[in-house]
């Protein structure tokens, strides 16, 4: 099975709606990080977040906010206000603690935004 | 410039020649990694590294060869290139926590095709 699932493989909006990416994590581990990355056309991997699981607080910085549930395993990203720019590949990742040296990575899901 | 870079950025070597991607950084950060990228796999780590001279396999090892000589160099080796090895391949760096990885910080990737 899957640690880490982004089902959604690739999202197509106009510009100014919102979108909200999918993750769903799987870990046995009480002591873990999720993360997101942005990788655009230009191909380098840039991080966005990373969440302890200690810490369930939704968090927003400007268009981007990050809903994290436990209770569901999942890590959503939503953008609001979408943007061309916003145009990438996301991916999700989780790392454990007890597994120290394993990174996990979702497929990515693909936004395209339309002007 | 401080950071994690890679280089070459781009190659191009034929079947049976062994190549050498180069990775440096300046955090001195504990840990690296070796990423490749696929259309369809996403990320698959190759080798990592816990500290100087500690490496071991990731998902993908055959074919690849590391050293881990000093803290900020992680050289990963193609010894016979193959075809199948054509792909991007990123570098990474992370310090760990007592809570899992902290986040891991890629290069710019080189993208590597082989005749």
């Amino acid at each position: 099975a899957q640690k880490v699932t982004q089902a959604q493989t690739e999202i197509s909006v106009v510009e100014k709606e919102d979108v909200t990416l999918d993750c769903v994590y799987e870990t046995r581990d009480t002591t873990y990080y999720l993360f997101w990355y942005k990788q655009p056309p230009s191909g380098e991997l840039v991080f966005l977040i990373r969440r302890n699981s200690f810490d369930e607080q939704n968090e927003i910085s400007g268009r981007y906010s990050w809903n994290f549930q436990k209770s569901t395993s999942s890590f959503n990203f939503t953008i609001t206000a979408s943007q061309v720019v916003d145009s990438a590949v996301y991916f999700c990742a989780l790392s454990e603690a007890n597994n120290f040296n394993k990174f996990y990575f979702g497929s990515g899901t693909k936004l395209n935004v339309k002007p | 410039d401080a950071g994690i870079t890679q280089s070459p950025r781009y190659k191009i070597t034929e079947t049976g020649r062994q190549v050498t991607l180069m990775c440096h950084q300046t955090w001195s950060h504990s840990y690296m990694f070796w990423y490749r990228q696929d259309l369809g796999h996403g990320l698959r780590l190759i080798y990592y590294s816990a500290a100087a001279d500690i490496t071991d396999k990731g998902e993908v090892p055959d074919g690849y060869v590391v050293s881990r000589s000093k803290t900020e160099n992680f050289p990963l080796t193609l010894e016979s290139a193959t075809r199948s090895q054509t792909s991007v391949y990123f570098c990474a760096s992370s310090e760990p926590t007592g809570g899992g990885q902290e986040t891991q910080y890629f290069g710019p990737g080189t993208r590597l095709l082989v005749l």
